[in-house]
């Protein structure tokens, strides 16, 4: 079974300071690499997309994928309280671009 | 436009007894995924829709759970004799292809 793996947290991060989150992944073949917010009670949205090697950067987001090292992360800069959400990793199967798996989550705590 | 949508919303039935879901995606959308979340916990892979094609059942837990879709849109996911470790938020999810994910609210399901 292809894993994705995150440390559940609690993370607890300063109000206005980066928080960052971290995930691998067991597929090497994995292409598609995304992150999911999901507020307490709520269903997931998507935040960021990423499929290259690099950064991405989106506002506040920013997405870092290093496939030799099988390691994604976000970085949220300036952080809100309203950042405060479980943040889900999901990665693609193989090559398979339709089965997406997702991790166990982190939850992020902002500290006003 | 409208999103996904499932219901029921809330669903409380129990041990021994089958319960249905629904899930309604978006038009168009040739994707469509159920996850299961239990409390505190990531998504659980289970099944996996795509257009014409025989359905991925890979994530199914056990024969008690099954789901079909009929005319390429709606789905519905069965769990005959419920037991109590089927407690969760079963999430729905469809896909353009290529496209991202838009998850449904979910339907929470309490089995006594």
């Amino acid at each position: 079974q292809k894993e994705v793996e995150q440390n559940s947290g609690p993370l607890s991060v300063p109000e206005g300071a980066i928080a960052s989150l971290n995930c691998t992944y067991s597929d090497r073949g994995s292409q598609s690499f995304f992150w999911y917010r999901q507020y307490s009670g709520k269903s997931p949205e998507l935040i960021m997309s990423i499929y290259s090697n690099g950064d991405k950067e989106d506002g506040r987001f920013t997405a870092q994928l290093n496939k030799a090292s099988q390691y994604v992360s976000l970085l949220i800069r300036d952080s809100q309280p309203s950042d405060s959400a479980t943040y889900l990793c999901a990665v693609n199967q193989g090559n398979r671009d339709d089965k997406i798996i997702f991790g166990k989550g982190t939850r992020l705590h902002i500290l006003p | 436009g409208a999103g996904v949508s499932q219901s029921p919303s809330n669903k409380v039935t129990e041990k021994g007894k089958d319960v249905e879901l629904r899930c309604d995606p978006i038009s168009g959308h040739t994707a469509l995924y159920w996850y299961r979340q239990s409390l505190g916990q990531g998504l659980e892979f289970l099944i996996y829709f795509q257009g014409n094609s025989a359905p991925d059942k890979s994530g199914l837990p056990s024969d008690r759970f099954s789901a079909e879709r009929t005319g390429g849109s709606v789905s519905t996911l069965t769990i005959q004799r419920t037991q109590q470790e089927d407690s969760a938020v079963y999430l729905c999810a469809s896909r353009p292809f290529p496209g991202r994910q838009f998850f449904g609210p979910g339907t929470r399901l309490t089995v006594l």
